[in-house]
């Protein structure tokens, strides 16, 4: 069974600097896609950055970055320019085919002003 | 509406009551999903709905949960004998069901509270 582990529970960054949010995940699929979400205190599920697991290539959105090491089964996400706005709980999920999303259990992020 | 929609937005009853949680995906959305965050925790996953097909029920932790939805759009969490441990936040997400890189949309939830 595919299964998602976020080994933070917690974390802080100040303001400003960079953080690196740790994903590993475990599947038989060669096929497949993993996000992240963000939950900040609105409770509102945000999607925040997707990666297609053929893809070699880095998903980028603005600020927001991944490392995806496809043979270490290993999806990290980083922050960079941290702001308040981005305190929240991160998932990492996973999704393979047409079969529900696996989240993992989450990172609390706390941005230190 | 543009986004998934929750009703009620917090529902608080006695141990023992029925209650119905509603979700209201984005229109168009062919798969639909529950799920269940107790405070501070991660999401728990309930029930799968994707188009006709049967759902994947194997995230229910009993008999006393269900769901159904209807006409392949609102989609209803029914919890009967309510108990304390019932007591969490409960969302719902929907997504276009035409290829698994696209993510799910969630609404606000629906706090339940179990007195």
């Amino acid at each position: 069974a595919q299964t998602v582990t976020q080994s933070q529970p917690e974390m802080s960054v100040q303001e400003a600097e960079t953080v690196t949010l740790s994903c590993t995940y475990d599947t038989s699929e060669s096929d497949y896609y993993l996000f992240w979400y963000k939950q900040p205190p609105s409770r509102q599920m945000i999607l925040v950055i997707r990666q297609e697991a053929y893809k070699q290539q880095n998903a980028t959105e603005n600020r927001f970055s991944v490392n995806f090491q496809k043979a270490a089964k290993s999806f990290s996400l980083k922050i960079s320019d941290s702001q308040l706005g981005d305190a929240a709980m991160y998932f990492c999920a996973y999704r393979s085919g047409a079969d529900k999303i696996i989240f993992g259990k989450g990172t609390r992020l706390h941005i230190l002003p | 509406g543009a986004g998934v929609s929750q009703s009620p937005s917090n529902k608080v009853t006695e141990k023992g009551k029925d209650v119905e949680l509603r979700c209201d995906p984005i229109s168009g959305h062919t798969a639909l999903y529950w799920y269940r965050q107790s405070l501070g925790q991660g999401l728990e996953f309930l029930i799968y709905f994707q188009g006709n097909s049967a759902p994947d029920k194997s995230g229910l932790p009993s008999d006393r949960f269900s769901a159904e939805r209807t006409g392949g759009s609102v989609s209803t969490l029914t919890i009967q004998r309510t108990q304390q441990e019932d007591s969490a936040v409960y969302l719902c997400a929907s997504s276009s069901g035409t290829g698994s890189f696209q993510p799910q949309h969630f609404g606000d939830g629906t706090r339940l509270s179990i007195l």
